[in-house]
């Protein structure tokens, strides 16, 4: 167990629909970052927040948006959704704002299924 | 553009061998690479490296970075059916881009 918590872990929904991830980062780690995998993508880096504010950016779609609260939990937001936007969805946690020198610890995930 | 290639892509092997898995990369401004071991759930940490020429090791597993010529190997000694996973690696520029590799695959029979 890595201390990082994700919910829900499934979530189910159709086409053109909102939905909402949620991720609480170990205590004591201030960096927060998002991540897509899906069988033909591989792990894809999303977007990383350190204390409340946005640090870097990677392939987020447009209609993705993410922020973090002053408690340092995280939130993911995916809107009109496409088929192709099914994925499990990973939020890691470091103490850190530097990617490069700090060791990430992974939440369990999110499958997300869009029908 | 940056770029990360593992090898092999997919690798089977029985309990006891030892394995070598690659890792190159192009990455501007080099900082660090991490190696992870994804089992079903998610990633979890097994080395950070920035220094050319140190080895890592924990048991049975150890890794090394070249800096010159840009790869990184993970080696698993006496391997167990608990090593089967898939084994990523991801260098960091300092770009605000993190790129991980597609993954060896390896699978450890009894």
């Amino acid at each position: 167990d890595s201390g990082v918590t994700q919910t829900p872990k499934h979530l189910i929904t159709a086409t053109g629909q909102r939905v909402t991830l949620r991720c609480s980062p170990r205590s004591g780690d201030l960096s927060v970052y998002w991540y897509q995998q899906s069988l033909d993508q591989g792990l894809q880096f999303l977007i990383q927040y350190y204390n409340g504010e946005e640090r870097a950016k990677g392939n987020i779609l447009e209609r993705f948006s993410a922020q973090q609260f002053p408690d340092l939990h995280s939130e993911l937001n995916l809107s009109s959704l496409e088929l192709g936007d099914s994925a499990l969805y990973f939020c890691a946690s470091s103490v850190g704002g530097l990617a490069e020198y700090n060791e990430q610890f992974f939440g369990p995930g999110t499958r997300l299924t869009v029908l | 553009e940056d770029k990360v290639v593992q090898s092999p892509l997919s690798l089977v092997v029985h309990e006891g061998d030892t394995v070598t898995l690659n890792c190159s990369y192009e990455v501007t401004n080099f900082r660090s690479l991490l190696w992870y071991k994804q089992e079903k759930k998610a990633p979890t940490f097994l080395f950070m490296l920035t220094s050319s020429g140190i080895e890592k090791k924990s048991g049975r597993l150890s890794s090394i970075l070249d800096k010159k010529e840009l790869f990184s190997i993970l080696n698993i000694t006496a391997t167990q059916t608990g090593d089967s996973a898939i084994y990523l690696c991801a260098p960091k520029g300092n770009n605000n881009d993190m790129r991980f590799g597609a993954g060896t695959r390896l699978t450890v029979k009894p």
